[in-house]
């Protein structure tokens, strides 16, 4: 089964750190352009980030809000996704969902996660 | 960077056909993507390359793109359309993939 289940999410005080952690299953992972997209309570969907995979240099691209705060990484060996998100913002509440290409091409997020909840508040 | 319009709502009775429309400067030249996502849950890609659907996706579900404006069309509507909608296209210039703001449609 083709799956993508997302943990690490939790309640965080502005200015602290958070990892969340994607475990892909069902699908030639390691070939998969990745991205992270969230979505605040009650709002739409906004892409975060996105990394290429090794074979397309693997490289990152971030959103304006949260370049420089948030890092993007993969381990293919373990088949997992990363987001790390430093210097959290209230405004970074959100549902954060990882999502890839898997059938149709590298731009269309065909498989998604389930979400998990981060919660920055003092 | 690269806007796209959805109205926030749109209305339709049970077995007609909703149209949800998605606004973007010379929209057709681009690919559309259409999201379902239903309370609680993860989007749902409904329709791909503008037009067409994914294996599982059924047929009162497609998709259009010309000049300004994407639409996705559904059939007769059932109650359990009853979902937010995305489109969402990748902004060539910036490289990243842009959202539209999603349209809630409530059968009535």
């Amino acid at each position: 089964e083709v799956q993508l289940v997302e943990s690490g999410g939790g309640l965080v005080k502005p200015g602290g750190s958070l990892r969340l952690s994607c475990a892909a299953s069902g699908f030639s992972f390691s070939n998969a352009w990745m991205s992270w997209v969230r979505q605040a309570p009650g709002k739409g969907l906004e892409w975060v980030g996105r990394i290429k995979s090794k074979t397309h240099g693997g490289t990152t691209d971030y959103a304006a809000p949260v370049k420089d705060r948030f890092t993007i990484s993969r381990d293919d060996s373990k088949i997992t996704l990363f987001l790390q998100m430093n210097s959290l913002k209230t405004e970074d509440t959100a549902v954060y969902y990882c999502t890839g290409g898997y059938s149709y091409g590298s731009h269309v997020f065909d498989i998604w996660g389930q979400g998990t909840m981060v919660t920055v508040s003092s | 960077s690269y806007v796209l319009t959805q109205p926030p709502s749109v209305s339709v009775a049970p077995g007609k056909t909703a149209r949800i429309t998605c606004g973007g400067n010379n929209i057709d030249s681009k690919s559309v993507l259409w999201y379902q996502q239903k309370p609680g849950q993860a989007p749902v890609l409904l329709i791909y390359y503008s037009s067409d659907r994914p294996s599982g996706i059924p047929e009162r579900f497609s998709g259009s793109n010309s000049g300004n404006t994407a639409t996705l069309t559904i059939s007769r509507v059932e109650a359990g359309d009853e979902a937010d909608y995305y489109c969402q296209v990748w902004d060539s210039n910036s490289d990243h993939p842009v959202f539209g703001g999603g349209t809630k449609l409530a059968v009535l």
